[in-house]
This record gives structure tokens, C-alpha cells and sequence, in this order.
């Protein structure tokens, strides 16, 4: 199977901590994006790094890729209840016009 | 204006029935995706469509059938529904395969009693 793996699977942490995510994938990638689902909703693109990337910022969001341990982390940072959702870790691109979700890691945060 | 729309929202169908799930996006992009998400949240692609053309087809059984009429509309049609199609469907687009977002609508809420 080509799917990535989020970790932790789930997360409770309280408003105003910092929240951290971490990813593994198994194949080379074109880019790893982030994606954030709310319960009972569409997926919400967060942030898209590309392979020849180590770090990227966009606002409270921090992403870092390791291409050489095929990981990623995500950082939020100041955490509020509205990032209460399931993140999901995609890569894909390249030929085969996939985007490959992992199993996602639960995100609550406790006001 | 709604960037990647889906029909219906919920949808609850006996066994055995035949129902479809229309996509739209008003994006203009050029690449299309069914996505199917169980009841543990996993995420599968069916279907990939670029330019109204069938890339990908990730093993799903041929009681789907997905139809591209042009490069805005990507629907689902679903023949003999089982009680293992209840999931959500998940629509998706985006401006090509290299270095870009997907936008996602809202699901569909498959229920087959």
C-alpha cells in the first residue's frame, strides 16, 4: 500500500498549546499537503510543500519534509478550539494523477 | 459562489437500487476525482478524470460507473447499490496533477438500507 501514516492517531491538547503532527510515507514524492477536515465536512487545503522544500510557514501553520525519512510534521501553533478537526497528510502528483491520503490524526483542542 | 458542488448532500436507498451523485466546478480546472471515505475516516480514490478522460480507476467494482460529459462535471453513478457503498462520497478537482491543491466539496452521504 502507498498510504501514509499520520501519528498521533488522536490529540487532545488544551486551547493556546502548540499541536504537532507527523507523517510518514512510503513512495518518492512530487509534494506532501496538508489537509484538514471538520466533522461532517468537506477537506479544507491547509499547505503544500514540494519536494525540493525542507520548511514552509503560513500563518499559524508550520510544515517541515524530511524526503531522505519520507516524513513530514505538521506544527500549529497557539491552538483554538475551531482547529478541532482531522488533519490528513496527502502526497501524490506525478503521472498518476493520485492524491493518497493517510488515516489522519484527530486533533481536539479543550477550550 | 460554491467552488466544487455535489448532489445530493444525503442520499438514503435501498439495496439493489440505482442512484447517481452529480460534481461540479466552476474553477476551470482540468482534473477530477471521486474520492470514498468509510465509516473510520479513511480516504480512497475511485476515479481520476483529466480533461474529461479516465486516468485512474483504483480497482472499484464496475457497479460504479463514472461519466465526464465535459471538463466541468465529473458524476457517479452507482448500479445495485450494497449496504457497503454507505459512505461518503467525496468529489474533488484541481488544476492539474503537477504541485497543486485539490479542492473537495461537501461529500455525499451515502446510506443504502
Amino acid at each position: 500500500s502507498q498510504q501514509g501514516e499520520e501519528d498521533p492517531q488522536a490529540l487532545s491538547i488544551q486551547e493556546g498549546e502548540n499541536a504537532t503532527m507527523n507523517c510518514s510515507y512510503k513512495t518518492s514524492i512530487n509534494n506532501l499537503q496538508w489537509y484538514r477536515q471538520n466533522s461532517g465536512r468537506g477537506l479544507v487545503h491547509l499547505i503544500l510543500i514540494r519536494s525540493n522544500e525542507r520548511e514552509k510557514h503560513s500563518g499559524r501553520l508550520r510544515v517541515t519534509l524530511d524526503t531522505s525519512k519520507k516524513s513530514s510534521s505538521l506544527l500549529i501553533t497557539a491552538s483554538r478550539a475551531a482547529d478541532t478537526a482531522s488533519y490528513f497528510c496527502v502526497h501524490g502528483g506525478g503521472s498518476n494523477y493520485k492524491l493518497t491520503f493517510g488515516k489522519g490524526t484527530l486533533l481536539t483542542v479543550n477550550p | 459562489d460554491t467552488a466544487v458542488s455535489q448532489t445530493p448532500k444525503y442520499l438514503v436507498t435501498q439495496m439493489g437500487n440505482d442512484k447517481s451523485i452529480k460534481c461540479e466546478q466552476n474553477l476551470g480546472h482540468d482534473t477530477m476525482y471521486w474520492y470514498k471515505q468509510d465509516s473510520k475516516k479513511f480516504l480512497k480514490i475511485m476515479f481520476s478524470y483529466n480533461n474529461k478522460e479516465l486516468i485512474i480507476n483504483e480497482t472499484v467494482p464496475n457497479r460504479f460507473s463514472p461519466k465526464s460529459p465535459d471538463k466541468a462535471h465529473l458524476n457517479l453513478h452507482i448500479n445495485s447499490l450494497e449496504l457497503g457503498d454507505s459512505a461518503v462520497y467525496f468529489c474533488a478537482s484541481s488544476q492539474d496533477n503537477w504541485y497543486t491543491e485539490a479542492f473537495f466539496g461537501q461529500g455525499t452521504r451515502l446510506t443504502v438500507v
